[in-house]
């Protein structure tokens, strides 16, 4: 059974923490993605990665950072937490099978910055 | 840029057929899918269509695509309580590891 998981469900930091978001992948996936998930914005895409220490920003990385030391695993950053990334985080990594990309992914990371 | 564009809620009667409707705008994207939400849960791949067919069915579900408007619809029969969910329609672009668009989801809720 495929798996993606993520380190936390639910987070509560204080703003300027720096916060670390932990993703773990089995299927020896080469990509993996962070997302974050707002009401009514759908899915945005932070940073991804294509291989090990290889990283690409997404559309909004802005206030964040990643890590990818290891190919199974992925870290999102948040240098100086602020409320307005108060959201649910989305990890995903993909693999191409028969021609086509397919995601799977974890079960979201609910932060709460006060 | 690129686009997938689908409405926000739809609201069915138990046992009725839900359509949910999709736009993209990229016409190189090889494979479309639709992925399913569930409440607290992260976002599971539900079903996916080849750019050169028409329709899939599966079970309960049935996939339409029109490449010439660039328009994806899933059809759910009978649509359950279970069925209550964000499902969010995406396409590759073509592949490559900038992975999928996303649609902004459509949360479907369903009446008794």
């Amino acid at each position: 059974d495929v798996k993606v998981t993520q380190s936390s469900r639910y987070l509560v930091k204080r703003t300027g923490e720096k916060v670390f978001l932990e993703c773990v992948q089995d299927m020896d996936h080469e990509n993996m993605f962070w997302y974050r998930q707002d009401p009514g914005l759908g899915l945005r895409l932070i940073y991804f990665s294509y291989d090990v220490k290889m990283k690409e920003k997404g559309d909004i990385p802005e206030g964040y950072s990643v890590s990818r030391e290891k190919k199974e695993r992925f870290s999102l950053i948040l240098e100086s937490a602020s409320t307005n990334q108060t959201s649910m985080y989305l990890c995903a990594s993909s693999g191409t099978r028969a021609f086509h990309t397919e995601a799977f992914f974890g079960q979201g990371t609910r932060l709460t910055v006060v | 840029g690129e686009d997938v564009e689908q409405s926000l809620f739809l609201s069915v009667r138990e046992g009725d057929s839900s359509v949910i409707n999709c736009t993209y705008t990229d016409s190189s994207s090889t494979y479309l899918y639709w992925y399913k939400q569930e409440p607290g849960a992260g976002l599971q791949l539900l079903t996916y269509i080849f750019s050169n067919m028409d329709m899939k069915q599966d079970q309960r579900l049935t996939v339409l695509l029109n490449k010439k408007d660039k328009h994806l619809s899933l059809r759910i029969a009978d649509t359950q309580t279970g069925d209550s969910a964000i499902y969010f329609c995406a396409d590759n672009q073509g592949g490559g590891a900038d992975g999928l668009t996303f649609g902004k989801g459509t949360h479907l809720i369903i009446q008794p």
